[in-house]
């Protein structure tokens, strides 16, 4: 099965740093994905890693380490539109992708 | 980019009635598409895989009968929510990829609020 945890909120401060986290364990691993989701909004696409290490994108960055079963999403320079749902999700076998529940931002000026 | 999009964006249906959804990928061509329904506060939890060509793939506890799922062609899968009941209201989102994940991510359609009253 798959079992995906990341924490349910955090508060974080305009301009700041956040690191947000996830731990999974599933059966098969193709990747692992970060979304953002704004209340009302569908998700939209972030970041994906499929190899170990660090990806960076702008203000954005994405770890993985596939032998811990762990990733974290960071957030640069926070703006207060970024106050929204970051989604981790895992894609499995047979292309499947199961997502956490969300760590819920809320970025405080 | 690869663009969805997901056709109503809202509706709202009287109870025992029937609403089809649509999504279309378009401008690449999806073999599978996915079906995800998400609750307030709650995370997207995958219904069904939709294949052109062939059968839904359900997720365990779906009813089949229930949402019915269509993938007639290379760029269009439907959803059917048949009998509605309001505790069907929920926000139903698909979702397709454009080749393998390690050229492109799941995209998502814009969502569509079904209220059943």
């Amino acid at each position: 099965g798959q079992n995906i945890d990341q924490p349910t909120e955090m508060t974080a401060t305009e301009g700041a740093i956040v690191q947000i986290n996830c731990t999974y364990q599933t059966s098969g691993f193709n990747g692992l994905f970060w979304y953002q989701q704004h209340a009302g909004e569908a998700p939209t696409f972030l970041s994906y890693n499929v190899l170990d290490g660090l990806e960076e994108k702008g203000r954005f960055s994405s770890f993985l380490s596939r032998s811990k079963g762990y990733s974290y999403l960071l957030l640069k320079e926070l703006q207060m539109k970024d106050s929204a749902s970051y989604l981790c999700a895992v894609a499995g076998g047979y292309q499947k992708v199961t997502f956490g529940t969300g760590t819920k931002l809320q970025v405080i000026p | 980019g690869a663009v969805v999009s997901q056709h109503p964006s809202w509706v709202i249906c009287k109870s025992g009635t029937s609403v089809k959804i649509e999504c279309r990928s378009l401008d690449f061509q999806a073999t599978t598409m996915f079906w995800y329904r998400q609750f307030p506060k709650q995370s997207l939890m995958l219904m069904a895989t939709s294949n052109e060509g062939s059968k839904a793939t359900y997720e365990q506890g779906v009813e089949k009968d229930k949402f019915l799922i269509n993938h007639a062609s290379l760029t269009l899968s439907t959803l059917t929510v048949t009998s509605a009941h309001p505790e069907d209201s929920s926000f139903y989102i698909c979702s397709a990829q454009q080749g393998g994940f390690a050229n492109s991510p799941l995209h998502f359609g814009n969502g569509t609020r079904l209220t059943v009253t």
